[in-house]
């Protein structure tokens, strides 16, 4: 049971544009989602949060937006930059599980100069 | 400060030996969480420990594993008898008060 979902195992973009990635969800408890940047060899790196009182936060070339009615949630970065190239993992948690996150599959972002 | 520091980073054992897997989480901090991450998956959360305490061991498998984090000293992940299926990254996270879980490095297990 995938309760978090990322649909595109890869996206490819070029260098200044911006670059979408999809995050859908599956269980309404879920009230904190987060984003994670992974590369290889390496544990993954907090990105950006958002909270479900929220439907947008931004930090700097990242911004994530919330559908609570969608149960989807995106990440956007502008403009990408080469070293964005890595992969996203999205994450959610609930109030009522005790902080583990449930992850997304991830999906491999290339971004290209 | 020093991050979440996992070791070792890389582990091969064969068929039927143990693996013990260390995570020291950030200075202070008192919430240790483990997950794992198959190829081409995303991590899956295993167990959940503060100090002397298992609070959330749902994602464990029933057999084979153990975790514990003791009052002194890492906190330590200990699968026994491993089989090939249990070759995977293993990540530990620990978690500030306000919530956000900050992940080490990972160990690389492989079982021959």
């Amino acid at each position: 049971d995938q309760q978090v979902k990322q649909n595109s195992p890869s996206l490819s973009v070029q260098e200044g544009r911006i670059s979408i990635l999809n995050c859908d969800y599956t269980n309404s408890m879920f009230d904190y989602f987060l984003w994670y940047k992974k590369y290889p060899a390496e544990g993954p790196t907090f990105l950006i949060s958002i909270s479900s009182i929220k439907d947008k936060n931004e930090d700097g070339r990242f911004t994530v937006f919330l559908n609570k009615s969608a149960k989807h949630l995106s990440l956007h970065i502008v403009p990408s930059q080469p070293g964005d190239s890595a992969v996203y993992f999205c994450a959610a948690s609930g109030s009522s599980n005790t902080g583990k996150l449930i992850f997304g599959q991830g999906t491999t972002l290339q971004v290209k100069p | 400060n020093a991050g979440v520091m996992q070791n070792p980073r890389h582990l091969v054992r064969r068929r039927g030996q143990e693996a013990r897997l260390r995570c020291s989480p950030m200075k202070g901090h008192s919430h240790v969480y483990w997950y794992r991450q198959l190829p081409e998956e995303g991590l899956k959360f295993m167990v959940y420990l503060q100090k002397e305490n298992i609070i959330d061991e749902s994602g464990m498998p029933k057999e084979r594993f153990s975790a514990e984090f003791p009052k002194e000293g890492p906190s330590i992940l200990r699968i026994q008898q491993v089989v090939r299926g249990d070759s995977a990254a293993y990540f530990c996270a620990s978690m500030t008060s306000d919530n956000e879980q900050f992940f080490g490095p990972g160990t690389r297990l492989t079982v021959l």
